[in-house]
Order: C-alpha cells, then structure tokens, then sequence
C-alpha cells in the first residue's frame, strides 16, 4: 500500500538557519504530494503541494520539491523565525483519490 | 477563506457516555473527514463521507459512527465512550476534485474519564 516516511525529529534550529525537512513516499502511479503544518493547538494547515513529477509548489515562505526519480518530496526555507516552530506533515494522495496518507510528523522547534 | 469549525475545543465525558462531536465547513465541499492523532500514532482516519447521507469507513471506525444529513455538518458519534478514546479529534474538508487538499478544523481534546 501507499505509505510515506519522514526524517526522524524533533529538529532545533536556530532562527535565520536554513530548513529542510525530507519525506519519501512509497506509491503506485503518480501521487499528489502535500506538506501541512500544525502550530500547538491547532488543526492542520496546508502548506505547498505538488502534483506532477519534478514540480515546486511555494506558499507561506515555503518550498517544497517532488522528485519523482528519488520518490522524494522535501520541505525547504530559507531562514526560520521563532514562529516557525510546529509539526510538520508530508502527506500523498494517489491521483483521482479522495483520501491522505500521513507522515509521522517532524517536530521543528526554532530558537531566538 | 476555508472555515472548518468544530463545536468545542475540549471536551470532559464519563466512561460509558454517548458523545457527540460537531464539525461544521463554509465552502460547500463535498468531502468531510474525521481523524484521530494520538502522539506516536499520527493521524488516523476515522470515517470519510463523499456527499450526504453517504460514508465510509476510514483506518480505524471501530467504537464509533457518524451522520451526513447536512452537506455542510458531520458528526461523530461516541455511541459509548471509553477512556482508549481519549484523544485530539480533527475535522477535514475537501473539494471532491481535489481529494488531498484537506481543510481542517482546530480539533476537539477528548478526554474520557
């Protein structure tokens, strides 16, 4: 079955430090790939996507980066801030699909 | 914007009591979602539903059930709560077309005493 895997966490960095965040995945055909973020006591909230192979989705800062040969979809920023401390999921669904499979999550905290 | 809210933030029941979780979503999207997340467990689905009146059963339905009379309104139901689900409770919601883009409410802390 479908199945995604995150860098294991929790992740410290210091603020203005460059994020990357790994998530492969295991899937047939040609998945949708999405990374969410959940802030202490809150829902999820979408971050970018990707849905075809090699393509880059931003949003909030963010980037994210779907390679289709390495199966890999990873969550890059350039400089963290404080704010940015959260849980991080890599998330896919199989085309046409109407349900998410979930990463693990990885815990980011960021450090004045 | 997308608003999924949900009727409490948190939530106090007693072992054996019928529980009734609310989720509510402004953007006319045909699916809703229930999760649970647990820590080392991450999120799990429940149930799904595609339209009204219609549902399916997600990864882990057991010991609980849902309604769709409403295309805006899904329920959970805890037909007799025991202290295993105690737990953070997430609504979602989609577009049918785009299955994975998942809007979510700010989730219900359960606990089961």
């Amino acid at each position: 079955g479908n199945s995604v895997t995150q860098m294991e966490g929790p992740v410290t960095l210091s603020e203005e430090a460059f994020l990357t965040i790994n998530c492969t995945y295991t899937a047939t055909g040609y998945p949708s790939l999405f990374w969410y973020v959940q802030y202490p006591g809150e829902g999820l909230q979408l971050l970018p996507k990707a849905t075809k192979a090699d393509d880059k989705g931003s949003n909030k800062g963010f980037e994210a980066t779907y390679r289709k040969e390495t199966t890999s979809f990873h969550l890059e920023k350039g400089s963290v801030q404080v704010s940015d401390s959260a849980v991080y999921f890599c998330a896919l669904s199989e085309r046409g699909a109407q349900k998410l499979v979930f990463g693990q999550g990885t815990r980011l905290t960021i450090n004045p | 914007d997308v608003k999924v809210t949900q009727s409490s933030r948190y939530l106090v029941k007693r072992t054996g009591e019928k529980v009734f979780l609310e989720c509510v979503q402004d953007m006319d999207h045909e699916n809703m979602f229930w999760y649970r997340q647990d820590p080392g467990l991450g999120l799990r689905l429940i149930y799904f539903s595609y339209d009204v009146k219609m549902k399916e059963k997600g990864d882990i339905p057991e010991g609980y059930s849902v309604s769709r009379e409403k295309k805006e309104r899904f329920s959970l139901i805890l037909e007799s709560a025991s202290t295993n689900q105690t737990s953070m409770y997430l609504c979602a919601s989609s577009f049918a077309y785009r299955g994975g883009e998942q809007y979510f409410g700010p989730g219900t802390r359960l606990t089961v005493t």
